[in-house]
């Protein structure tokens, strides 16, 4: 099956920088790619997803890369706000099936 | 989002006893899937369907049933659950196995 690693597993950035997140997969095959928030006691939801036909896609201050030769893919995220305090899990799919990373605490300072 | 619900929300059984996570959508997605989510170990798949009557393992699957008689739910039973089994329990479904994820407010069990 898939192997997703991600890293690193906190983080701490200054409220105004940017924040970047890291994930490699095995599987290549896999050609869905979501990153998902989690805020404390609440369920995961997706703030943005990449296919792998696409090597970049943006939404406001969020962006994923992806690199297919590399099998890594990278949640970026500029002018971080402390509303961006979370846990961001990135997924990669093999076979009808979701493969998460271990997550990444984000912590925004004030 | 309102339309996958997980019951209960919060459960206390004894090591031994069964116990039935529900799991109901109104999307009628294709597919459904149940994740453990424990400290340090992400999400971790225990089972999935593609669609009614068909269901498979996960990467956690041992001591654990699932079955899906109807599209909208998806019921998870510990068949005699053990503290290891101690975790907030994750339901999602989506529209095709490539499609994202919708999860559940997830259900905290705590095994004693």
């Amino acid at each position: 099956g898939e192997n997703v690693e991600q890293h690193p597993s906190t983080l701490s950035v200054q409220e105004g920088d940017s924040a970047v997140i890291k994930c490699t997969y095995s599987d290549s095959a896999s050609n869905y790619f979501p990153w998902y928030k989690q805020e404390l006691g609440k369920r995961p939801q997706l703030i943005i997803d990449i296919r792998s036909n696409v090597g970049e896609k943006k939404d406001q201050r969020i962006a994923v890369t992806l690199n297919k030769t590399a099998k890594h893919f990278s949640l970026h995220i500029t002018e971080t706000q402390p509303e961006d305090s979370a846990v961001y899990f990135c997924a990669a799919i093999g076979g009808n099936q979701f493969y998460f990373g271990t997550g990444t605490s984000l912590t925004v300072i004030p | 989002d309102a339309g996958i619900t997980q019951s209960p929300r919060y459960k206390i059984t004894e090591t031994g006893r069964q116990v039935t996570l529900m799991c109901h959508q109104t999307w009628s997605h294709s597919y459904m899937f149940w994740y453990r989510q424990d400290l340090g170990h992400g999400l971790r798949l225990i089972y999935y369907s593609a669609a009614a009557d068909i269901t498979d393992k996960g990467e956690v699957s041992d001591g654990y049933v699932v079955s899906r008689s109807k599209t909208e739910n998806f019921p998870l039973t510990l068949e005699s659950a053990t503290r290891s089994q101690t975790s907030v329990y994750f339901c999602a479904s989506s529209r095709q196995g490539n499609s994202p994820l919708h999860f559940g407010n997830g259900t905290r069990l705590t095994v004693t």
